[in-house]
């Protein structure tokens, strides 16, 4: 009964690149929501995704990122062109149809580094 | 969702109960009480929620108070592997909304 899968758990791009990070949910959970952690901060919400679909993208920046969970397959957090203020910590978490009554469960990251 | 205030650090002995409490005096009749917390380099760990009745669970005890403005986290003896960033976070149950992290509470468990 896996948890939450996220790779890679380490990836280095260099600046200008792309970045792909990939999120695997919990089995039975249709609901997949992305959050970033830069360096000695707070988690801050970036996206939020059903299957095929994306609810909120409030917390996403306008250029250069976007996501998507398709109806096979992982979700896909994707940064195109990345500049070093990208590095950090990226963090996948899912929870079941139902809601999270029970607490959402969180990944352990993809920790980017932009060099 | 209502808004929490947490103390930003705290310190408790190695097998002392470590009592976190959190301020949330907005908080409406349908929102619901939860703590996650984060050790360093980690994916946030969901502890425990509760609407108005305390709770516990394998890892601690949730204590909201009657008015339910306030509430406290008891970790009943705290070891050094406790040591992280603890969140409270207040929001409406069976709700497939965003969790808001506010700055958390910072609890080093010492020797």
């Amino acid at each position: 009964n896996a948890g939450v899968m996220q790779n890679p758990r380490h990836l280095v791009r260099r600046r200008g690149q792309e970045a792909r990070l990939r999120c695997s949910p919990m089995k039975g959970h249709s609901h997949v929501y992305w959050y970033r952690q830069l360096p000695e901060e707070g988690l801050k919400f970036m996206v939020y995704l059903q299957k095929e679909n994306i609810i909120d993208e409030s917390g996403m920046p306008k250029e250069r990122f976007s996501a998507e969970f398709p109806k096979e397959g992982p979700s896909i957090l994707r940064i195109q062109q990345v500049v070093r203020g990208d590095s950090a910590a990226y963090f996948c978490a899912s929870s079941p149809e139902s809601g999270g009554a029970g607490g959402y469960t969180f990944g352990s990251g993809t920790r980017l580094t932009v060099v | 969702d209502a808004k929490t205030t947490q103390p930003t650090s705290m310190d408790c002995a190695e097998g002392r109960a470590a009592n976190l409490p959190c301020n949330h005096s907005t908080i409406s009749g349908n929102e619901y009480v939860y703590w996650y917390r984060q050790i360093h380099s980690q994916g946030p760990q969901y502890i425990i929620h509760g609407l108005k009745n305390n709770e516990t669970n394998e890892m601690a005890s949730l204590i909201i108070t009657e008015d339910r403005k306030s509430s406290t986290l008891i970790l009943p003896h705290a070891t050094l592997r406790d040591t992280a960033v603890y969140y409270c976070i207040v929001r409406v149950s069976y709700n497939t909304d965003k969790l808001i992290f506010g700055t958390g509470t910072r609890l080093q468990v010492f020797p």
